[in-house]
């Protein structure tokens, strides 16, 4: 049974440049988290999706950074416009979507770098 | 919103011992506490999780103790080897789903 599995995991981008993250959940999983790790800090939350649907995105920025998990395919994180303080690494985490309390399992990761 | 604090932020013990992480959180209606394990360049590994209606959980080298009223829960790993040399976060629910993380304890087995 494969785990989450994240692409690329690393990406290079300029300043002004678009970066697209993406997360495939396990087999059977139907919600997707993202959280964002700066070096040497924890992890911090971005946004909760199901299939079409947004749950929660308290944790994303207002602008240029958006979310998907569309009914087929994998889950999208997209920063527009990249500026150096988005350089961080980029988790998902995935979850069956049965109950509540769930355990969730994570990816290895998309690292970015903005030069 | 939630906040958890986690404790120390680095930890060195020798080959053999126990080592301790200590982590509060502040919303009472937390009801959800996992651990990960994060090695260098991997993602968080889940190693161990609590949840509210009891107060302790053990599997092999590893136990966490959760104690409601005063906020807290820990993470004990006895018997330490060099491979337990990672980050460790404490995290907790609050508000549906998301996960609160603490800030991490950098662990170092010395053999």
């Amino acid at each position: 049974n494969a785990g989450v599995m994240q692409n690329p995991r690393h990406l290079v981008r300029r300043r002004g440049q678009e970066a697209r993250l993406r997360c495939s959940p396990m087999k059977g999983h139907s919600h997707v988290y993202w959280y964002r790790q700066l070096p040497e800090e924890g992890l911090k939350f971005m946004v909760y999706l199901q299939k079409e649907n947004i749950i929660d995105e308290s944790g994303m920025p207002k602008e240029r950074f958006s979310a998907e998990f569309p009914k087929e395919g994998p889950s999208i994180l997209r920063i527009q416009q990249v500026v150096r303080g988005d350089s961080a690494a980029y988790f998902c985490a995935s979850s069956p979507g049965t109950a509540r309390q769930e355990t969730q399992y994570f990816g290895p990761g998309t690292r970015l770098l903005v030069l | 919103g939630e906040n958890v604090e986690q404790h120390p932020s680095t930890l060195s013990v020798q080959e053999g011992d126990s080592a301790v992480i200590k982590c509060t959180y502040s919303d009472s209606a937390s009801n959800y506490f996992p651990w990960y394990k994060q090695e260098l360049g991997k993602g968080p590994q889940l190693i161990i999780d609590i949840r509210s209606n009891v107060g302790e959980k053990k599997d092999q080298r590893i136990a966490v103790t959760l104690n409601k009223t005063a906020k807290h829960f820990s993470l004990h790993i006895t018997e330490t080897q060099p491979e337990d040399s990672a980050v460790y976060f404490c995290a907790a629910n609050a508000a549906g789903n998301k996960l609160t993380f603490g800030g991490g304890t950098r662990v170092l087995v010395k053999p």
